[in-house]
């Protein structure tokens, strides 16, 4: 069954240092997302990507983070300049369509720890 | 704005025994989906079974089935027959079907105990 890919599986970096988290959603789905958990709080939503654009993004999502699809199979977040609180596990999801049946396949998220 | 409640952190089950867990959420949508995913340890999320609102019947998967009252807000999911392999953690979510923004709940972590 397919399956989305993310990397690193855990990464620990220091407080200001940048961080790229990489995703590899399904081969034939359209639509992108990042959403995030800290510990013990709730999934929360990031950001929605199609068509190499942004399509959606919570109040999270400020000028800090961006996302990118470099070619046509990676999908990107990137987080600047990084700070305690986004130390959180970090998901990327991809669903093959846009509408209220829509199924969003997970991958299995990327630890990020900043000290 | 939507909100989705999970009140349990933690369930636990007898194998083969039946457990109920809870979701309640707040919406002023009339058109969504809710979803129930499961994460088992150190893997990742998948579906366990998805419920829409505007169908009055309860989803069922096999073992798993919902509880859905619209009225109430509330949408709990029942397991059959627990196995040890349905130990993880499960997360309520809610997407109006205006968006494609899911909301979650924070999670009830289940364990099965043989």
């Amino acid at each position: 069954e397919p399956e989305v890919t993310q990397t690193p599986s855990h990464q620990v970096t220091q407080m200001g240092q940048e961080v790229i988290l990489r995703c590899v959603p399904i081969s034939n789905h359209l639509y992108f997302y990042w959403y995030r958990q800290i510990l013990g709080q709730k999934v929360e939503f990031l950001v929605s990507f199609y068509n190499n654009e942004i399509s959606e993004k919570s109040e999270i999502f400020d000028d800090q983070f961006s996302v990118e699809r470099p070619d046509g199979s990676n999908f990107t977040l990137k987080i600047r300049s990084t700070k305690l609180e986004d130390s959180a596990m970090y998901f990327c999801a991809s669903s093959r369509i846009f509408s209220g049946a829509n199924v969003l396949t997970f991958g299995a998220g990327s630890r990020l720890t900043v000290l | 704005a939507q909100t989705v409640t999970q009140s349990q952190p933690e369930m636990s089950v007898q194998e083969a025994e039946t457990v109920t867990l809870s979701c309640t959420y707040d919406t002023s949508e009339s058109d969504y989906y809710l979803f129930w995913y499961k994460q088992p340890p150190s893997r990742q999320m998948i579906l366990v079974i998805r419920q829409e609102a505007y169908k009055q019947q309860n989803a069922t998967e096999n073992r798993f089935s919902v509880n859905f009252q619209k009225a109430a807000k509330s949408f709990s999911l029942k397991i059959s027959d627990s196995q040890l392999g349905d130990a993880a953690m499960y997360f309520c979510a809610f997407l109006p079907n205006t968006g494609n923004q899911f909301y979650f709940g924070t999670g009830t972590s289940l364990t099965v105990i043989p």
